[in-house]
């Protein structure tokens, strides 16, 4: 089984600055992939960044990335730059070789003008 | 590319009526998986269609059924409905590619009266 948690049910950050949202995994498996997922009021889950557990650099994509700390199973989502855009739920998620994502409670992040 | 698109996007029903939701996967994709998201948590996996079988199925009751059809469109049936399944469900679709992505589609939000 995986448990995915993430600590924080909201955080707000002014514009253009930095917030590091967390998230804690538990599994027993040594291949397995990590997703940060955003979810804005339209509902439609957008993926947001992917990492390969076997893979030590940390994933980027542009004002996104990732902090992956195998060993204490933490995979925590930096976001740079933060824009009004940004505003959404936040969900970690893992995944095993089935496809079965488990996902978080989420995190509500709210970008001020 | 098209995406993955649901309807209907919103429903209300009764207690012990029975629904059925649709789901038409991105182009290309031979997978489609169903989660249910209560209001303020996280997705939970319902279940998984790979070459129209079920490839694994989460901790629901088998009143949740589903289908996936040749053209990889899928549907979620929901008999004897219960207070307890309103919720927003979503359908996914991914590729047996390795890459494990899924694409979401915006949902269904489903009230039970």
């Amino acid at each position: 089984a995986q448990t995915v948690t993430q600590s924080q049910p909201e955080m707000s950050v002014q514009e253009a600055e930095t917030v590091t949202l967390s998230c804690t995994y538990d599994t027993s498996e040594s291949n397995y992939y990590l997703f940060w997922y955003k979810q804005p009021p339209s509902r439609q889950m957008i993926l947001v960044i992917r990492q390969e557990a076997y893979k030590q650099q940390n994933a980027t994509e542009n004002r996104f990335s990732v902090n992956f700390q195998k060993a204490a199973k933490s995979f925590s989502l930096k976001i740079s730059d933060s824009q009004l855009g940004d505003t959404a739920m936040y969900f970690c998620a893992s995944l095993l070789n089935d496809y079965k994502l488990s996902f978080g409670a989420g995190t509500t992040v709210t970008v001020r003008a | 590319e098209t995406g993955v698109t649901q309807s209907p996007t919103h429903l209300i029903k009764t207690r012990g009526q029975q629904v059925t939701l649709r789901c038409s996967s991105q182009s290309g994709h031979n997978t489609v998986s169903w989660y249910q998201q209560a209001l303020g948590q996280g997705p939970q996996f319902i279940f998984q269609y790979y070459r129209e079988e079920e490839n694994g199925r989460g901790n629901f009751p088998p009143r949740f059924s589903g289908l996936q059809f040749p053209n990889y469109s899928s549907e979620l049936n929901v008999n004897a409905l219960e207070l307890d399944d309103s919720a927003l469900y979503l359908c996914a679709s991914s590729l047996v590619d390795g890459a494990n992505v899924l694409t979401f589609g915006a949902g269904s939000r489903l009230t039970v009266l």
